[in-house]
């Protein structure tokens, strides 16, 4: 079974600075996707960025940007400029290739990030 | 396009009581789940469907069902609600290879 971990239940960081937020997952698959999701007290999840296993090029949306470390398992995401809105839980998921039909997302405890003005 | 819809937002249950927590997809997703969300656990899979007429039991299934009868719906049904089941519920759906989108979440409190 594929599990995710984030060790950083919270972080907290002045307004335009950067934050990396650590995710590392267990897995024996060698193709399968990887997001980040972020969640504001509002409790909607929004899906923040996507990276593809087979693709070694690091995934980018706007400011969020992510360093996938496939051998390392390894999911990093990068918030560049941060600002007051970034404030959110912010979870990270693997999903495995779908064979037969399964697409199931399992998630990490996330990481509450709070952005300081 | 309204998304992904759930309904109720809030519900407050008394131990074995049962009741259907509604989801709708305007998005002509196949996929679609349910997921619970608890302190400290992050989300976890109650059940999936990959299509209508199909579904299956995701990591803690026991005490929900689930049918599909449309691409749209994918109701989930607690059959007789315990404590235990104080969560807040997420309906997502998806298309193929690409992340969930999630409705807005149902606060469900068991009394």
């Amino acid at each position: 079974a594929q599990t995710v971990t984030q060790s950083q239940p919270e972080m907290s960081v002045q307004e335009a600075e950067t934050v990396t937020l650590s995710c590392t997952y267990d897995t024996s698959e060698n193709n399968y996707y990887l997001f980040w999701y972020k969640q504001p007290p509002s409790r909607q999840m929004i899906l923040v960025i996507r990276q593809e296993a087979y693709k070694q090029q690091n995934a980018t949306e706007n400011r969020f940007s992510v360093n996938f470390q496939k051998a390392a398992k390894s999911f990093s995401l990068k918030i560049s400029d941060s600002q007051l809105g970034d404030t959110a839980m912010y979870f990270c998921a693997f999903m495995k290739h779908p064979i037969q039909g399964a697409q199931k997302l399992v998630f990490g405890q996330g990481t509450r990030l709070t952005i300081n003005p | 396009n309204a998304g992904v819809t759930q309904t109720p937002k809030f519900q407050v249950l008394k131990t074995g009581q049962s009741m259907t927590l509604q989801c709708a997809q305007d998005m002509n997703h196949e996929y679609m789940s349910w997921y619970r969300q608890d302190p400290g656990m992050g989300l976890r899979l109650i059940h999936y469907s990959v299509g209508a007429g199909i579904t299956d039991q995701g990591e803690v299934p026991n005490g929900y069902n689930v049918s599909r009868s449309t691409t749209e719906d994918f109701p989930l049904r607690l059959l007789s609600a315990a404590p235990s089941q104080t969560s807040v519920y997420f309906c997502a759906s998806s298309k193929l290879n690409y992340g969930y989108t999630f409705g807005s979440g149902t606060r469900l409190t068991v009394v």
